[in-house]
């Protein structure tokens, strides 16, 4: 069965302090992995997208890292700010005929306090 | 439209009751996903459309569930006699083509709940 799982299922952190939130899947074939973030009351807003050839990708204090050998991602969030408190999803497409299906990690809740 | 944008952006329905939720996509988006997402939880496939054709409706939970795209912009998605499970956060989604890098525009939602 195709599947995402996220670790750690929540996290708070020191405002200014860098964290890594991971994700493990077993979609295959593999399309692409996104990372979204889904700030509470609003719909989920994509911070990366890497397809198989890609290790890692870079969104301001936002870097995505890929181990497509091992279906492994993390991302990793530097200097975190306040705003940064939301759910972090993972998202993996799997190439099914002319579109992909879509399959998304339960998220990790990230809480950043001052 | 600049986004995509869902209405009503909250319901309450009682036990019993049928209910329409409403999907408008960016201008032009060929693809229309339906995902529902329960409280904790990440947003779980419900249905695609591409254009006007439904391709894949496997996640409806129920028959109590239906969605249509006629003209293939906005899409509604409409929930039968509606059970106390079926109270979550419903969300489309739209994107431009099909191909394997395509990015995904949310919704903000519509958060049901059933009473």
């Amino acid at each position: 069965k195709n599947q995402v799982e996220q670790s750690p299922q929540s996290l708070i952190i020191l405002e200014g302090k860098n964290c890594t939130l991971q994700c493990n899947y077993t979609v295959s074939p593999f399309s692409n992995l996104r990372w979204y973030k889904q700030d509470t009351g609003r719909g989920p807003v994509s911070l990366t997208i890497m397809t198989f050839s890609e290790n890692t990708k870079s969104n301001g204090r936002y870097t995505a890292t890929l181990d497509a050998d091992t279906k492994q991602s993390s991302l990793h969030i530097t200097a975190s700010q306040l705003s940064d408190s939301a759910s972090y999803i993972c998202v993996v497409s799997g190439v099914k005929t002319s579109y992909d299906k879509v399959i998304f990690g339960p998220g990790t809740s990230l809480s950043v306090i001052p | 439209g600049a986004g995509v944008s869902q209405s009503p952006r909250y319901k309450v329905a009682k036990r019993g009751q049928d209910v329409a939720l409403r999907c408008d996509p960016i201008s032009g988006h060929v693809s229309l996903f339906w995902y529902q997402q329960a409280l904790g939880q990440g947003p779980e496939f419900l249905t695609y459309f591409q254009n006007e054709a439904q391709l894949d409706k496997s996640g409806l939970p129920s028959d109590r569930f239906f969605a249509e795209r006629p003209e293939g912009s906005v899409s509604t998605l409409k929930i039968q006699r509606t059970q106390q499970e079926d109270s979550a956060v419903y969300l489309c989604a739209s994107s431009f083509g099909s191909g394997i890098t395509r990015g995904y525009t949310f919704g903000s939602g519509t958060r049901l709940t059933v009473v």
